[in-house]
């Protein structure tokens, strides 16, 4: 099974930072690796597909990058409806997996 | 707009049975995968297993935590996929999500949810 990995766990920011949320696979998945923003009691949203595809309807200041084992997803200046948890998934292989999360508070 | 809407979670002893259902309007149910999913309290997603559409062969697969006591199934007249669970246990205590492929369907690599459901209950306890 590929591990994925996020980090950090957690983050406290403030409106109007830049935040980096970086996501490791334990093996090459090229660019099969998708980003998730979920808020509490709803369904997770897409946000950023095949590494660094802005989903339709998604803010631009959210951007992906990375491929291979390495990836970042970056909220250029966070506000206050960002404030959520975030998840890395690896769609190159079954079992899919996701990383652990991140939440992003104030 | 695509929409997923999931039912039949709830109270179940451990070792018995239930049924979920994810029922879907505003895409090409017929030739699209879908995906289940799951969250414990308080935890990440974890992808329990899909089922792929006519096209590619009706094709199933399944986390090791679900083979052999989850099938999922679908029936496209009704639009609906099926999650039937049996052997329940505690760990399976959870909110179980329902997921649509955004590209409809295809051979991996390159499983992505663009929809998902508002997620179904299910709480397994004694």
């Amino acid at each position: 099974d590929i591990q994925m990995t996020q980090s950090p766990s957690s983050l406290s920011a403030s409106v109007g930072d830049r935040v980096t949320i970086t996501c490791r696979a334990s093996q090459n998945i090229r660019t099969y690796l998708n980003w998730y923003q979920q808020k509490p009691g709803q369904a997770p949203k897409l946000l950023i597909y095949v590494a660094s595809n802005l989903q339709s309807g998604v803010s631009s200041r959210f951007s992906g990058s990375g491929s291979g084992t390495d990836f970042t997803l970056t909220i250029s200046s966070l506000q206050a409806e960002d404030f959520a948890t975030y998840y890395c998934q690896q769609g190159y292989s079954t079992p899919i997996t996701f990383g652990g999360g991140t939440t992003v508070d104030i | 707009e695509k929409q997923l809407v999931e039912s039949g979670g709830g109270l179940v002893q451990p070792g018995r049975s239930l049924r979920l259902s994810c029922t879907a309007s505003g895409f090409s149910f017929f030739d699209s995968a879908m995906t289940w999913f799951r969250q414990a309290p308080g935890k990440g997603l974890e992808w329990v297993g899909f089922i792929r559409s006519r096209g590619y062969g009706v094709k199933t697969e399944y986390a090791a935590s679900a083979k052999g006591r989850f099938t999922i199934s679908r029936d496209d007249s009704k639009s609906t996929v099926y999650l039937q669970m049996t052997s329940l246990r505690t760990d399976d205590t959870g909110v179980y999500y329902c997921g649509r492929d955004r590209y409809g369907d295809h051979n991996m690599p390159g499983d992505v949810y663009d929809t998902w459901g508002q997620g179904t209950t299910v709480t397994v306890s004694s």
